[in-house]
């Protein structure tokens, strides 16, 4: 079974830092990898989606990354907000699957 | 709506009672996926819907968990004789086609049990 990781688990930055959130999958015959933006009480809002012949999607401040091989992704926040406060969670889509696997997700609190 | 939709938000019911959460998915997706996202965890997968099929259950802790999509639209997510673990988000999405790449997700009904 697919295995997602996200690391750290939380993450306390000033506003205008840039920085790295981290996901680690344990299958690498992935068929895309997405990263979702969750708010408190509130659903998941994709923010990427890398399929898996693709390194990287940007999107505004946003980037991310794929290495299949070594089974990692990055999402890169740049000039950090405080209206980028939420948990991010890394979900990946096996291939020949339809579901997502889900990370445990990165808590991220930018201060004002 | 524009998105998926999802009733009640909020439900309480005491350990023992049946339950029956409803998902309106984007108009014309043909999948539909139900989703359990315990308090600190990522969602967890309980089952797939493509039209009205249920192609994929594998996700269903017990059967007590029941889901049907019986016209190939709304789904209803049915939990029988509730139990305290059964408390959190069940989250719904859909997607256009059943090999499309982006699922898209409603706001989630939290469930707790009392």
């Amino acid at each position: 079974k697919q295995e997602v990781t996200q690391i750290p688990a939380a993450l306390s930055v000033p506003e205008g830092e840039n920085l790295v959130l981290n996901c680690s999958f344990t299958d690498s015959a992935i068929y895309n990898l997405q990263w979702f933006r969750q708010d408190p009480g509130k659903g998941l809002t994709s923010l990427l989606l890398i399929q898996s012949s693709q390194r990287e999607q940007t999107s505004g401040r946003l980037n991310a990354s794929l290495d299949k091989s070594s089974g990692r992704s990055t999402l890169y926040i740049a000039a950090s907000q405080p209206g980028d406060s939420a948990t991010y969670l890394c979900a990946v889509r096996g291939t020949g699957a339809n579901n997502l696997f889900f990370g445990t997700g990165t808590r991220l609190t930018v201060i004002p | 709506g524009a998105g998926v939709s999802q009733s009640p938000r909020y439900k309480v019911a005491k350990r023992g009672q049946d339950v029956a959460l409803r998902c309106d998915p984007i108009s014309g997706h043909v999948s539909l996926f139900w989703y359990q996202q315990a308090l600190g965890q990522g969602p967890e997968f309980l089952t797939y819907f493509q039209n009205e099929a249920q192609l994929d259950k594998s996700g269903l802790p017990s059967d007590r968990f029941f889901a049907e999509r019986p016209e190939g639209s709304v789904s209803t997510l049915k939990i029988q004789r509730t139990q305290q673990e059964d408390s959190a988000v069940y989250l719904c999405a859909s997607s256009f086609l059943s090999g499309a790449p982006e699922q898209f997700f409603g706001p989630g009904t939290r469930l707790t049990v009392l």
